[in-house]
């Protein structure tokens, strides 16, 4: 089955640098790469996603970048805030016919003001 | 929590106890999931539906079971609990032809 490795498993970053996170997938046949955010206490939110179709996406501050060829996605941060502050979940799925997501373990992200 | 309630929030049961906690969605998602966290293994899926009375195991389900018989509802259950299954359950949901899932709140389940 799929594997997804995420590196590293804690980051802090001073308020207002960048910070980049950085998950490999095992299976070639993945194609749908998520990122969610959660914060303490609560479920798990999806922040942004890439298909594999797709090199690069960004929304504001937050960018996923994909190497098919290397099996690896990364997750950028810019101009970090207190509240950026969570743990952060990358996945990867096979898509339609399946869904099902298979996460890495977690990044706690710590944003010091 | 895009329209999904876990039941109960938090559970403190013992060891060898059934226990069943609920997912209930307003949503009309086909595709439905019980996930749980445990510190340094992220989530992994343990069951999961893609439509009533249809369901199939994920990467951790021995010891548990899950029913649906309605669109809106997803039960997981243990039948008799044990202190490996303390943890934190998660549902999720997502729609046909759709990979994004969204999350519940959580249930937390400490077995003693």
């Amino acid at each position: 089955g799929e594997n997804v490795e995420q590196h590293p498993s804690t980051l802090s970053v001073q308020e207002g640098d960048s910070a980049v996170i950085k998950c490999t997938y095992s299976d070639s046949a993945s194609n749908y790469f998520p990122w969610y955010k959660q914060e303490l206490g609560k479920g798990p939110q999806l922040i942004i996603d890439i298909r594999s179709n797709v090199g690069e996406k960004k929304d504001q501050r937050i960018a996923v970048t994909l190497n098919k060829t290397a099996k690896h996605f990364s997750l950028h941060i810019t101009e970090t805030q207190p509240e950026d502050s969570a743990v952060y979940f990358c996945a990867a799925s096979k898509g339609a016919g399946s869904y099902q997501l298979t996460f890495g373990k977690g990044t706690k992200l710590s944003v010091i003001p | 929590d895009a329209g999904i309630t876990q039941s109960p929030r938090h559970k403190v049961t013992e060891t060898g106890t059934p226990v069943t906690l609920r997912c209930h969605q307003t949503e009309n998602h086909r595709y439905m999931y019980w996930y749980r966290q445990d510190p340094g293994h992220g989530l992994r899926l343990i069951h999961y539906s893609y439509g009533v009375k249809d369901t199939d195991k994920g990467e951790v389900s021995d010891g548990y079971s899950v029913s649906r018989s309605k669109t809106e509802d997803f039960l997981l259950t243990l039948e008799s609990a044990t202190s490996s299954q303390t943890s934190v359950y998660f549902c999720a949901i997502s729609e046909e032809g759709k990979n994004i899932q969204y999350f519940g709140a959580g249930t937390r389940l400490s077995v003693l």
